[in-house]
């Protein structure tokens, strides 16, 4: 089992630049999340999706855009960037939650730089 | 406004030094406290989830406890290995997760 893969894992852009961050899970989760993290601050929600079709904003979400068409990807793209999105992004899937603890499962972490 | 915080930002602890984490929450509806522990450049892995006040769960070195305000993280005896960043989330009913910034720890051999 691979758990969650991210691709890439660094990458720099130039302002107004676009791309897409690759998320992919092997365990047969039904959610999956995009989080990114910036020092000094918790993890913060960009988006989510509880199955595939289906995606929600969640805290931070301006800027961003997901997809989700198979169920073990899901897709996050910078339509043009900016410095402000200079972070660590962070992938993690889970179970549905109520069943029991809805422990996430992170993927390694994908470096974005903004110029 | 649902809140987690953490303390202290860092921590530096000679091995054998036994010494707490704090993870401070203020949330709406609290549906269970969580714990991650995060590596240089790699995603938090999960060590323990608690639901109510006075719940306690331990593995190896850590323990973690609950009350209805706050959740600790007990270190005993540490080693070297134990150094990392370590997270406590709460998740709420009907939504997510608000994370904490984490506290990093440092054990010296």
């Amino acid at each position: 089992n691979a758990g969650v893969t991210q691709t890439p894992k660094f990458r720099v852009l130039k302002t107004g630049q676009s791309m897409t961050l690759l998320c992919a899970q092997d365990m047969n989760h039904e959610y999956m999340y995009w989080y990114r993290q910036d020092p000094g601050m918790g993890l913060r929600l960009i988006h989510y999706s509880v199955g595939e079709g289906t995606t929600a904003k969640g805290e931070v979400p301006d800027g961003y855009n997901v997809s989700r068409l198979k169920k073990q990807n899901f897709l996050l793209g910078l339509e043009s960037a900016a410095p402000s999105q200079t972070s660590v992004y962070f992938c993690a899937s889970s179970y549905l939650p109520g069943s029991g603890a809805n422990v996430l499962t992170f993927g390694a972490g994908s470096r974005l730089t903004v110029l | 406004e649902d809140q987690v915080t953490q303390s202290p930002e860092a921590l530096r602890l000679q091995e054998g030094e036994s010494s707490s984490l704090n993870c401070s929450y203020t949330v709406s509806g609290l549906r269970g406290l969580f714990w991650y522990r995060q590596d240089p450049g790699k995603g938090p892995e999960f060590l323990f989830t608690l639901y109510s006040a006075g719940e306690e769960k331990e593995k190896e070195r850590l323990k973690a406890t609950l009350t209805k305000k706050e959740s600790f993280l007990h270190i005993t005896a540490p080693k070297p290995e134990d150094s990392a960043t370590y997270l406590c989330a709460a998740e709420l009913y009907g939504q997510n997760f608000v994370f904490g910034p984490g506290t990093r720890l440092s054990v010296l051999p």
